[in-house]
Formats: structure tokens, sequence, C-alpha cells
């Protein structure tokens, strides 16, 4: 069936570092793609997605390639701040499905 | 502003009892779902609907019932049968799925409701 695979949290960094949250997926169909925050205590917010191959979704300085040769959706962002702490999920969707299918979530932490 | 709202924020229940989470949108969706969060772990799925008055079982529906009375409004019944019912509850929305649109549109979240057994 189709699947997330995101990598494992948490990832702590210090604040300006360069972020990358590796994300793969496995989907019969075509899906689309998407990242989720979660800030503490809150819901989850779309923070940026991509519906076809080579699609860049962008956001609040993040950034994700949808890459259907390696199919994959990496997270990244060239400097975080302490603000970005949350957790990050991938998510992917596929038309006849009535659901989206998210992955785990990653933890990330960025030290001031 | 439309959005998706959960009531109340936090909820405290005793043992045995049953509790009813509200989850209410005014975005016209016809989707609702909801979801079980637990410390540290991802979403799981209890139910989901996509039209009135109908609705269907996720991966954890048991010990939970609700109800799509009307389009904007999809409760959440916690019930004694329940056996470890503490967990952050996420309500979510969506166009109805079975359209070519569905493609682009992702969930729209709610804000949560923390429940805890005492």
């Amino acid at each position: 069936g189709d699947s997330v695979t995101q990598m494992e949290g948490p990832v702590t960094l210090s604040e300006e570092a360069f972020l990358t949250i590796n994300c793969t997926y496995t989907a019969t169909g075509y899906p689309s793609l998407f990242w989720y925050v979660q800030y503490p205590g809150e819901g989850l917010q779309l923070l940026l997605k991509a519906t076809k191959a080579d699609d860049k979704g962008s956001n609040k300085g993040f950034e994700a390639t949808y890459r259907k040769e390696t199919t994959s959706f990496h997270l990244e962002k060239g400097s975080v701040q302490v603000s970005d702490s949350a957790v990050y999920f991938c998510a992917l969707r596929v038309i006849g499905d009535d659901k989206i299918i998210f992955g785990k979530g990653t933890r990330l932490h960025i030290l001031p | 502003d439309g959005g998706i709202t959960q009531s109340p924020k936090y909820l405290f229940r005793k043992e045995g009892q049953n509790v009813t989470l509200s989850c209410e949108q005014n975005l016209n969706h016809d989707a609702m779902y909801w979801y079980r969060q637990d410390p540290g772990q991802g979403l799981r799925l209890i139910y989901y609907s996509q039209i009135v008055n109908d609705f269907q079982k996720g991966d954890i529906a048991e010990g939970y019932s609700v109800s799509r009375e009307k389009k904007e409004s999809f409760p959440l019944t916690v019930t004694s049968a329940q056996k470890n019912p503490t967990a952050f509850y996420l309500c979510a929305s969506s166009i109805r799925p079975d359209t070519d649109r569905i493609i682009n549109y992702g969930y729209t979240f709610g804000s949560g409701t923390r429940l805890t057994v005492v």
C-alpha cells in the first residue's frame, strides 16, 4: 500500500544552520505531496505542497522538490530559527483515495 | 474567516465516563476526520466521514463513536470502552475526495483537544 517514510528525530540544530528532513514515499498512483508543521500544543498546519514531478513547494523559507525518479520530497531551509522548532510531517494523497497518508513526524529542536 | 473549531481545548474525564469532543467547520467541506496523537507519536485515524449520515472506521475505532448529522459537525464520543483514552485528539476536514481536484488539497486541521483521564 501507499506509505511515507521520514527520518526519525529528534533533529537538533543551532540557529542559522542548514536543515534537511528526508522524506521518501511509495504510491501506486501519482500522488500529491505535502509537508505539515505542528507547533507545541497545536494542530497541524499546511507548510507547502507539490502536485507533480519537479514542482517545488515553498513557504516561510522552507522548500521541497517533488522528485519522481527518487520518490522523494525532502524538506530544506537555508537558515533555521528558534521559532522553527516543531514537528514536521510529510504526507501524500492519491486521486481516488479518501485519506491522506502521513509519515510519523520528525521533531526539530533549534538551539539559540 | 473560515476554519475548523475544536472544543474544549482541555478535557478531563473520570474513568468509566463517556465524553464528547466537538468539531465544527465552516469551510463547506464534505469530508471530516478524527485522529489521535500520543506523545512523540504520529497520527492514528479513528473515524472519517465523506458525506452527511455516513462514516467509516479508521485504524483504531474501538472504544470510540461518531455521528455526522450535519455537514458542519462531526462530534467524537470517547466511551468507557476505550481503555487508554488520554491523548491529543485532532479533527480535520477536506473537500470531497471523489473529485479530480482532490489532488491539490490537503486537510485543514483544528487546534486539537487534549483529553486526560483522572
